[in-house]
């Protein structure tokens, strides 16, 4: 079935240091998507992406979607104690499913 | 807009006792989904409602899992009997309309422990 690797799986970072976190498919995806889950919370959507190739921005944070459509990535510059959760991708494999495949996460961890 | 709710937030229950999760979706959105996260690993789809029809049940572990949907508004995930690997936090959420990758709101979870 369907896999997607995220790595790392835990990242402590200064405030104020930039953070990537990486997920590959073994399979062309339809879409990803990015989810953050605050401590204690639930996962909440970030963001879509469809298009090979797709880069979106929101405020620090940039997404970007391969150009295979199998892999993304998550980049948050210059951190704040504010984005300290775990980041999630995951995405729709075959046309037209609805079944969500996640990443295992990426512990985010911010030292003022 | 009230958001996804879900009913127990904990549960500890002995191996062999039933148990029986709720979730309330956001009002008006068909489709509904729950989803299973066992300690350490990533959160795993388990089966997908479009109103009260199973659309997608591949991702249930075996036949002690029972999810219902009836007259298409709440759900229902039965665990009978519970075993020590169904621990974990179940998430629910749904999204609105027809599309898939329409975005999925999820539920706060319930924490499971099955001692």
């Amino acid at each position: 079935g369907q896999q997607v690797m995220q790595i790392p799986q835990y990242q402590h970072v200064q405030e104020g240091e930039d953070f990537t976190t990486y997920c590959n498919s073994s399979t062309t995806l339809s879409n990803i998507q990015w989810y953050k889950q605050r401590p204690g919370g639930h996962p909440v959507f970030l963001i879509q992406l469809v298009k090979s190739g797709e880069v979106k921005k929101q405020k620090r944070l940039t997404f970007q979607f391969g150009e295979a459509k199998k892999n993304s990535s998550l980049h948050i510059t210059a951190t704040q104690t504010t984005d300290v959760g775990t980041y999630f991708c995951a995405g729709h494999s075959g046309a037209g499913s609805y079944q969500l495949t996640f990443g295992k996460g990426t512990k985010l961890s911010v030292i003022p | 807009e009230a958001g996804v709710t879900q009913f127990p937030s904990h549960s500890v229950i002995e191996k062999g006792q039933t148990v029986t999760l709720r979730c309330d979706p956001i009002s008006g959105h068909d489709n509904l989904y729950w989803y299973r996260r066992v300690m350490g690993k990533e959160i795993k789809f388990l089966l997908h409602f479009v109103k009260e029809s199973k659309q997608d049940e591949s991702g249930m572990p075996n036949n002690r899992f029972l999810a219902e949907r009836t007259g298409g508004t709440y759900s229902t995930l039965k665990v009978q009997p519970a075993e020590l690997e169904d621990s974990g936090v179940y998430f629910c959420a749904s999204s609105h309309g027809t599309a898939p990758y329409n975005e999925q709101f999820f539920g706060p979870g319930t924490r499971l422990t099955v001692l």
